[in-house]
């Protein structure tokens, strides 16, 4: 079975630019999240996804940061403009509901890193 | 406010050595607590996880961590460490403002092993 997959592994960009972040989940997950470590830090929650509705989006910094989910499968993470803090790593998450809920397990994917020049 | 503190980010320890990581918490209800795992380019992996019961977890790999609530702490351990053991390790608490995997993470804490 796939683990869940992130595209690209690692994006270099100048300030200013705009970058798109993919990740595929595992089949039949309907949980997503982002995640993101910024300079070696804490790992920090941006948001998660049931199918395709964005569940919660409290962590998203600003209006720079754009995700969807179409069609509930894979999700997209737009940085437009890109500013140079924020650079770090990005994780995406999947899980299947879990009953009860305890018994969730959330798998990750591997991050995209991304350097904002 | 809520959050989780690893003092350590890096731990170097010999093969076959016991081993030690350290987290405390803070959060204002019954934590969820959890110890992921990141290996050199991979995601990170669910080492364990505790909710209630007996305060000691047993994970996979050989790890186990101790729950102490009047330290506020979730400690992982392992008897002998292995050459493959060395990642990065990040302590959890969860969930929080609802959402059983919104989790706060540590910092981490890098474990390098010598041969």
């Amino acid at each position: 079975e796939a683990g869940v997959t992130q595209f690209p592994s690692h994006s270099v960009i100048e300030k200013g630019q705009t970058v798109t972040l993919r990740c595929d989940p595992i089949s039949g997950h309907d949980n997503l999240y982002w995640y993101r470590r910024v300079m070696g830090k804490e790992i920090k929650f941006l948001l998660h996804f049931v199918k395709e509705s964005k569940q919660d989006e409290s962590g998203m910094p600003n209006n720079r940061f754009l995700a969807e989910r179409t069609g509930g499968t894979y999700s997209t993470l737009k940085v437009q403009p890109a500013e140079l803090e924020d650079s770090g790593v990005y994780f995406c998450a999947s899980s299947l509901a879990g009953t009860p809920p305890t018994n969730e397990k959330l798998f990750f994917g591997s991050g995209t890193q991304l350097s904002v020049l | 406010a809520q959050s989780v503190t690893q003092p350590d980010i890096h731990i170097t320890v010999s093969e076959g050595a016991s081993l030690e990581l350290r987290c405390n918490y803070s959060y204002g209800a019954t934590p969820y607590l959890f110890w992921y795992v990141q290996s050199p380019g991979q995601g990170l992996q669910l080492l364990l996880k505790y909710f209630s019961g007996d305060t000691l977890v047993q994970g996979i790999k050989g790890f186990e961590a101790e729950f102490k609530r009047s330290q506020s702490s979730f400690n992982l351990r392992k008897p002998s460490v292995h050459w493959s053991d060395a990642a990065e390790y990040f302590c959890a608490v969860g969930p929080f403002s609802g959402g059983y995997n919104k989790l706060i993470f540590g910092a981490g804490t890098r474990l390098a092993v010598h041969p």
